[in-house]
């Protein structure tokens, strides 16, 4: 079965710093991959998806993302946090077949001025 | 184009009784799930519908069930319940295709007393 693996449950970072958040799925065939962020009592929003073609994606507020098959990773990066950044990070994965979407069990993301 | 909608956003209930929760998805999204998300368990799928049929369905007791209407929108029932049913419940809706990317609501706050 798929599954997706966040090993940090919680991060905390100085405003201003770099950020790397980690992901790792498992199964055999191609991912599609997303990174998703929830503020408090809200929904989630979709950050940026991987499907194919070039590894390195780009998505909304900064954050960008490198897809790894080696490494079965999908890595979440930005190089200079902002306050307003600080929510919970899901990585999840889907694949083609199969139309559920798998979630990690999330990243709290705490930045410290 | 209007988000996805859910109602009501909070909701208290008491072990035993029933609930009915609503999903209004994006126009044009023929296809909706659920999802249930607890701080013990995290995100887990509970189903999806595409046009009025289950597509997909989660590991939860039968005393979880949905539908959908003919304009996409979907209820989610939970029957009998439980105090482990309290929970924020999310739906989310997707424009066809596998590598289309889920669209959430803010979501159910489900209170079992």
């Amino acid at each position: 079965a798929q599954s997706v693996t966040q090993p940090d449950i919680h991060i905390t970072v100085s405003e201003g710093a770099s950020l790397e958040l980690r992901c790792n799925y498992s199964y055999g065939a191609t991912p599609y991959l997303f990174w998703y962020v929830q503020s408090p009592g809200q929904g989630l929003q979709l950050l940026l998806k991987y499907f194919s073609g070039d590894t390195l994606v780009q998505g909304i507020k900064g954050f960008e993302a490198e897809f790894k098959r080696s490494q079965s990773s999908f890595n979440l990066r930005k190089p200079s946090v902002h306050w307003s950044d600080a929510a919970e990070y899901f990585c999840a994965v889907a694949f083609f077949g199969n139309e559920k979407l798998t979630f990690g069990t999330g990243t709290r993301l705490t930045i410290i001025p | 184009k209007a988000g996805v909608t859910q109602t009501p956003r909070y909701l208290i209930k008491t072990r035993g009784q029933q609930v009915t929760l609503s999903c209004s998805p994006i126009s044009g999204h023929r296809s909706v799930s659920w999802y249930q998300q607890t701080p013990g368990q995290g995100l887990q799928f509970l189903f999806e519908y595409f046009s009025e049929t289950q597509r997909n369905k989660g590991n939860f007791p039968g005393r979880f069930s949905g539908r959908q209407f003919s304009n996409s929108r979907s209820e989610m029932n939970v029957s009998t319940l439980e105090l482990g049913d309290s929970a924020l419940y999310l739906c989310a809706s997707r424009a066809e295709g596998y590598n289309s990317p889920l669209h959430f609501g803010n979501g159910t706050r489900l209170t079992v007393t």
